[in-house]
């Protein structure tokens, strides 16, 4: 089973703090991303990647960093936290297809309330 | 701009009733993914549709792909209350490398 796991299930952090949310993958999936989801906005894109040190900007990348050391890793990065950036965030990959993008696996999630 | 809407955004329905949820989307795609999340939880996927005409079966829960029309629908026969969760359509955009999601529909199957 492809297994992606996020470093924390739920964070508290203070405004002004920087944020590290990890993800791993298991799987050897070339593309990997980063969503928030918020009550009635359905899941919007921050960041993706599609190859290590790759990385394109989604729909709301404002406010928002990734990092792609590694094939297995993606990083996001709240360079300075701020209240309205509270909200679930979720990692996923998937496998790169014949130049179309499989089906998504999603990690557990991160509750990521700013105080 | 591809943009996918869901409806209806929620769903209360009597067990052992069938119902469609649908999913709409604005430009050329052919491939579609259902997911299922349950609350506090993340989303796990249900199905991957990838031509015209597709269907796809598990359970109680159907789906099936419209190219044309631009359509997918999630078909529920005989709902149980372990189905009450929510349940998003994605829809691959070729152009952009991205998924686009639905808002998502909240189902609740009461006993």
């Amino acid at each position: 089973d492809v297994k992606v796991t996020q470093s924390s299930r739920y964070l508290v952090k203070r405004t002004g703090e920087k944020v590290f949310l990890e993800c791993v993958q298991d799987m050897d999936h070339e593309n990997m991303f980063w969503y928030r989801q918020d009550p009635g906005l359905g899941l919007r894109l921050i960041y993706f990647s599609y190859d290590v040190k790759m990385k394109e900007k989604g729909d709301i990348p404002e406010g928002y960093s990734v990092s792609r050391e590694k094939k297995e890793r993606f990083s996001l990065i709240l360079e300075s936290a701020s209240t309205n950036q509270t909200s679930m965030y979720l990692c996923a990959s998937s496998p790169a297809q014949g130049g179309f993008l499989g089906e998504q696996y999603f990690g557990p999630g991160t509750r990521l309330t700013v105080t | 701009e591809l943009k996918v809407e869901q409806n209806p955004l929620f769903l209360s329905m009597q067990e052992g009733k069938n119902y469609t949820i649908y999913c709409n989307y604005s430009t050329t795609s052919d491939r579609l993914y259902w997911y299922r999340q349950d609350p506090g939880k993340s989303l796990e996927s249900l199905f991957v549709l990838l031509s015209n005409g597709a269907v796809k079966q598990e359970g109680r829960l159907m789906a099936s792909l419209d190219t044309k029309a631009r359509l997918s629908t999630l078909h529920i026969t005989a709902a149980v209350h372990d189905l009450s969760a929510t349940y998003f359509c994605a829809v691959y955009s070729s152009g952009t490398y991205k998924y686009i999601f639905g808002t998502g529909t909240r189902l609740k199957v009461l006993a």
